[in-house]
């Protein structure tokens, strides 16, 4: 079964540094999203990109958060200047056009820590 | 008011057992919702889409009540393995999706 991956599972970081997270959709789906989860805390939206261009962000999201589709099949989450809250688990989910109930399908995560 | 609110519980009961769990959401325009379910540190899986009209996947069973804005979740005859947290999740309008607290189960031999 097709399924969306996330690289790396864990990463660590010093507060004020770049981090970019990874995520491979399934492939043959066209609708991306990022979203996290604070430790003990729901998930939250944080941006939905398709056609190669965002289509709503959260006020999360804000211009230290970017993301990019560098080709085919990676979709990224880049953080310019890591801050001590921005620690959480971040997830990656995409959904084909055939999903009328857009049903997401999420990666395993990457727990970001920043210290 | 939260945009999807759900009882954090925990609920915790017997092998067997049926247990309901309830949401409520606030944005009367949304269309779609699903029920996930997460593992501790995991990521949510999709457990089921709600229909208008109820749907049923073997033990579990949703409804979605559009004029109390409610939806629901039954699980019967509950299994150890159902041991998770319930995420119950608003699609809203625009694809993004919008998650409850969720609530947690703890099913005991």
């Amino acid at each position: 079964e097709p399924e969306v991956t996330q690289t790396p599972s864990h990463q660590v970081t010093q507060m004020g540094q770049e981090v970019i997270l990874r995520c491979v959709p399934i492939s043959n789906h066209l609708y991306f999203y990022w979203y996290r989860q604070i430790l003990g805390q729901k998930v939250e939206f944080l941006v939905s990109f398709y056609n190669n261009e965002i289509s709503e962000k959260s006020e999360i999201f804000d211009d230290q958060f970017s993301v990019e589709r560098p080709d085919g099949s990676n979709f990224t989450l880049k953080i310019r200047s890591t801050k001590l809250e921005d620690s959480a688990m971040y997830f990656c989910a995409s959904r084909g056009l055939a999903g009328y109930y857009n049903e997401q399908f999420f990666g395993p995560g990457t727990r970001l820590t920043v210290l | 008011r939260k945009e999807v609110e759900q009882d954090p519980g925990p609920f915790n009961v017997p092998e067997g057992a049926t247990v309901a769990f309830n949401c409520t959401y606030s944005n009367s325009a949304s269309q779609s919702f699903f029920w996930y379910r997460q593992d501790c540190r995991k990521e949510p899986k999709l457990l089921m889409s709600v229909y208008s009209s109820g749907n049923e996947d073997g033990r579990f069973t949703a409804q979605l009540n559009r004029a109390s804005q409610y939806i629901s979740l039954l699980i019967r005859d509950s299994k150890l393995s159902d041991s998770a947290t319930y995420l119950c999740v608003d699609s809203g309008n625009t694809g993004k999706l919008i998650f409850g607290q969720g609530t947690t189960l703890q099913v005991k031999p």
